[in-house]
């Protein structure tokens, strides 16, 4: 069966970069791309951009441009996401989300999520 | 950006009731609507892509309808797993959006 698998909680001081994992199994990795998704305590869900796992190619949102880095390696079947120059408004739990369709994905399978904490 | 609205914000029902949650799109985005369920204190769940095709494992008492602008989600008999927060989004165009959230709550 699918399971995706992330990394752990995370604290950070502000100016600081996080880098959060995303372990998948039970399919052929490089079949589906992955989008990452964030929510704010008590807040709604936020795409952040999504990263082919066949070809490293990569989409993310303006918000995000220049500040993160989604990147796939295939021979451990892990996708990460690493964002810079946290701010506090970047606390948040973070998800990876396995993607499948077509030329613009959507989402089936969801990680646990990730709280990444950023505080002085 | 395509905006999604969902509504209504909240609701509260009862087990075994029915309940339709509405999403409309700011422009045309075909069938290309997903519908997510969070419960509290976990992950999303993908219940339903295209509109109205239900992801492997969803039960029946889900169904999605609409295209275009106008979409609905329907819990048919409402069961205690399924008060919760339930998002749209669109995938028509990048960047994904997603609607601000349809909490279910007890009544």
């Amino acid at each position: 069966q699918v399971q995706l698998v992330q990394s752990g909680a995370e604290l950070k001081k502000p100016g600081a970069s996080v880098k959060v994992s995303c372990k998948a199994s039970g399919y052929t990795f490089i079949t589906h791309g992955f989008s990452w998704v964030r929510q704010a305590p008590g807040q709604g869900l936020e795409w952040m951009g999504w990263i082919s796992t066949y070809n490293g190619n990569t989409n993310y949102a303006q918000k995000f441009q220049g500040r993160v880095t989604m990147t796939a390696d295939t021979s451990t079947t892990t996708v990460y996401m690493e964002l810079r120059s946290l701010r506090s408004d970047d606390t948040a739990t973070y998800y990876c989300a396995r993607a499948f369709g077509g030329i613009v994905t959507t989402t089936d399978y969801w990680g646990q999520g990730t709280l990444v904490t950023v505080s002085s | 950006d395509i905006q999604m609205t969902q509504s209504p914000s909240s609701l509260s029902a009862s087990v075994g009731d029915r309940v339709t949650i509405t999403c409309r799109a700011s422009q045309d985005v075909s069938k290309y609507v997903t519908w997510i369920r969070q419960r509290p204190g976990q992950a999303p769940k993908s219940l339903i892509y295209a509109a109205s095709s239900l992801q492997t494992g969803v039960p029946a008492r889900f169904s999605g309808r609409g295209s275009g602008t106008n979409f609905t989600l329907s819990i048919s008999s409402l069961l205690p797993e399924d008060f919760a927060t339930y998002y749209c989004h669109q995938y028509k165009i990048y960047p994904l959006t997603f609607g601000g959230g349809t909490k279910v709550e007890i009544k």
